[in-house]
């Protein structure tokens, strides 16, 4: 079973600060996302990473691609009220004679920046 | 309108109750999803299916069924509510060889 697991679970920092949030598996992932979720909505992806080492940012969020494939960060630089919320890595999984049809999730990281 | 519709979006049902609930789509994608949100559990898995003939069991399918009544409909029962079952339910969609997946806006269900 290919797991991902996700921290920290929970994180309150003022605005301004920076922080990194970590997606981590013991398998290989062809190529994992990350999902950001708002009280009373759906997941939302803000970014698939595919190349082992890659890097890809998004304005103030930066995320990275293990160069193994196993793991994956989500940096945000100066944080804003603005960015609170769930963050939720997952990655493809196999499902029956299917190649990666099903999306496995981590636990997800709580994130509130305040004021 | 949504892309991925949900239906009710807030439920209370008593326990030993039958409940549907429903996701309608738009996007024209084949492949459809039910996931469960627990507090620090992520998404998890219910059923899944690629197309109107093919039904999968994911992780914690025990005590649900479903339904894929066409292309753009897929619908998540629970034959008799238990309190346990007390969570967010999401229904997602992806397109066959694509990678994002693209989530309704969640049924909250509470069984009391």
């Amino acid at each position: 079973t290919q797991l991902l697991e996700q921290s920290p679970q929970f994180l309150s920092i003022q605005e301004g600060e920076n922080l990194t949030v970590y997606c981590n598996s013991s398998s290989v992932f062809s190529s994992l996302q990350w999902y950001r979720q708002e009280p009373g909505e759906g997941p939302v992806l803000l970014v698939t990473v595919v190349t082992g080492g890659e890097v890809k940012k998004l304005k103030r969020l930066t995320f990275q691609f293990g160069d193994a494939r196993k793991d994956s960060s989500l940096h945000i630089t100066a944080a804003q009220p603005g960015d609170t919320g769930l963050y939720l890595c997952a990655g493809p999984t196999n499902a029956g004679g299917t190649s990666y049809g099903k999306l496995t999730f981590g636990q997800g990281t709580i994130l509130t920046v305040h004021p | 309108d949504a892309d991925v519709t949900q239906t009710p979006r807030n439920r209370i049902t008593k326990t030993g109750k039958r409940i549907m609930l429903e996701c309608s789509q738009t996007k024209g994608h084949d492949r459809m999803y039910w996931y469960r949100q627990d507090p620090g559990l992520g998404l998890r898995l219910i059923y899944y299916s690629f197309d109107v003939k093919d039904i999968n069991k994911g992780e914690i399918s025990d005590g649900y069924s479903v339904s894929r009544q066409a292309q753009a409909k897929f619908s998540l029962s629970l034959e008799s509510a238990i309190p346990n079952q007390t969570a967010l339910y999401f229904c997602a969609t992806r397109r066959t060889g694509g990678v994002e997946a693209f989530f309704g806006q969640g049924t909250r269900l509470t069984v009391v």
